[in-house]
């Protein structure tokens, strides 16, 4: 079946910092992929997505690239910010249901 | 502005209390979504519409139901809030792509 795997969190870094946070998948077909971001307290917001292969998706200074070679969709930052503190999800699009398949999410704390 | 919303924001509750949470969107889309999430950690699909009339569970199994008799709400009830409720609720909606979320509903169940 399909899944999302993310890198395990929390994910210390200084402001500034290259941020990487790892996100491979298993799927049938070719889904679309997604992030989003959850900020403390608040509900899940769309950061990028990509919906086929060799895709990039950017917003806010963050990237991820559609790899089928590698199923991967790693989400890229080269210079974060303390503001970019939250937990990061990325998940697949089941197109048999129109249904979203979840990482279980890495919190990334940015000290200043 | 198109958006999709979430009330109430918080609700502390006694046990055995019936309770609704509420969420609407403007939007119009047809697929709806709610999740159970502990705080930053993974979400749990409890129910979803595919349009009006239409309603599933969803993957966690959940004490409590949905109805979808208009597009644009989708509201979630618990006949009886127990302790193990405890936890925030999120709704999304969908035009077959991504979902958009609402800032979600924190339930404590005292």
């Amino acid at each position: 079946g399909n899944s999302v795997t993310q890198m395990e969190g929390p994910v210390t870094l200084s402001e500034e910092a290259f941020l990487t946070i790892n996100c491979t998948y298993t799927a049938t077909g070719y889904p679309s992929l997604f992030w989003y971001v959850q900020y403390p307290g608040e509900g899940l917001q769309l950061l990028l997505k990509a919906t086929k292969a060799d895709d990039k998706g950017s917003n806010k200074g963050f990237e991820a690239t559609y790899r089928k070679e590698t199923t991967s969709f790693h989400l890229e930052k080269g210079s974060v910010q303390v503001s970019d503190s939250a937990v990061y999800f990325c998940a697949l699009s089941d197109r048999s249901n129109y249904q979203l398949i979840w990482g279980a999410g890495t919190k990334l704390i940015i000290k200043p | 502005e198109a958006d999709i919303y979430q009330t109430p924001r918080y609700l502390v509750i006694g046990t055995g209390k019936k309770i609704t949470l509420e969420c609407s969107q403007t939007m119009g889309h047809d697929k709806m979504y709610w999740y159970q999430q502990d705080p930053g950690m993974e979400l749990h699909l409890i129910h979803y519409s595919y349009g009006v009339n239409s309603t599933e569970k969803g993957d966690l199994s959940s004490e409590s139901t949905v109805s979808r008799i208009r597009t644009e709400h989708f509201p979630l009830t618990l006949e009886s809030a127990r302790p193990s409720h405890t936890s925030q609720y999120l709704c999304a909606s969908s035009d077959s792509g991504a979902q958009y979320f609402g800032p979600g509903t924190r339930l404590t169940v005292l």
